[in-house]
């Protein structure tokens, strides 16, 4: 079973800051998700990070936003970048490894000020 | 399109057994998760169906109908700390999960 690490846990941030989100696997997996979670509302994909090539977007994500970095098979991270409130979430990396069962990080919980 | 319904919240007595439901529509199939989710914190997984059945898993069943579309989460022997969010989330052919928006069970004394 993989075991996703995430950090920070927490954050409060200045707005138009940026705030880098890492996610670290102790294990080799192909693909890592991106998930955001606002206040009261189920997961929504922000994009999917591969190894060796750009992170694919979904419709209302664009990469000047939400920059990814995918340097290897156990790492990556999410940069929230200019933040407003707007932003302020739940940050989740989730690793689906082509095994049965999708693991998460602990989230991060932003707060933007 | 891809869609997954499941109802918004429910209530259930402690000691009781709930039956939460869930349907999907997705491009392609790899399995149907049932994870739970506290307030605050992130979802934790459950239980995890790719064949017909049923799967059960300490006070915790998950059924799985891939011909209806359709899967329950079974709670048994009710606790208070079962009170949650619980998440269905179906893996489409691409191995993306597409989830829905979470059932909210308040369990009462």
């Amino acid at each position: 079973s993989a075991v996703i690490s995430q950090k920070p846990s927490r954050d409060i941030c200045q707005r138009g800051t940026s705030l880098t989100i890492q996610c670290q696997v102790d294990s080799q997996v192909t693909m890592m998700f991106w998930y955001r979670q606002q206040p009261g509302q189920s997961l929504t994909l922000i994009a999917t990070a591969n190894q060796g090539s750009e992170a694919t977007y979904e419709s209302g994500f664009v990469i000047d936003k939400f920059p990814i970095s995918r340097p290897n098979l156990t790492f990556s991270t999410l940069t929230v970048s200019n933040m407003s409130p707007e932003d302020s979430s739940i940050y989740l990396c989730s690793d689906v490894s082509l095994s049965e069962e999708a693991f998460f990080g602990q989230g991060t919980r932003l707060t933007v000020v | 399109g891809q869609n997954i319904d499941q109802p918004t919240e429910m209530t259930a007595t402690e000691g009781a057994i709930v039956q939460i439901n869930c349907t999907y529509q997705t491009s392609g199939f790899n399995g149907l998760f049932w994870y739970q989710q506290h307030a605050g914190e992130a979802p934790t997984f459950l239980s995890y169906n790719v064949l017909d059945g049923l799967e059960e898993k300490g006070r915790f069943s998950s059924f799985l109908s891939r011909s209806k579309g359709y899967s329950y989460l079974l709670l048994k022997e009710l606790q208070m700390k079962d009170s949650a969010s619980y998440l269905c989330a179906s893996m489409d052919s691409n191995y993306q999960l597409i989830w829905g928006a979470g059932t909210k069970l308040i369990i009462k004394p």
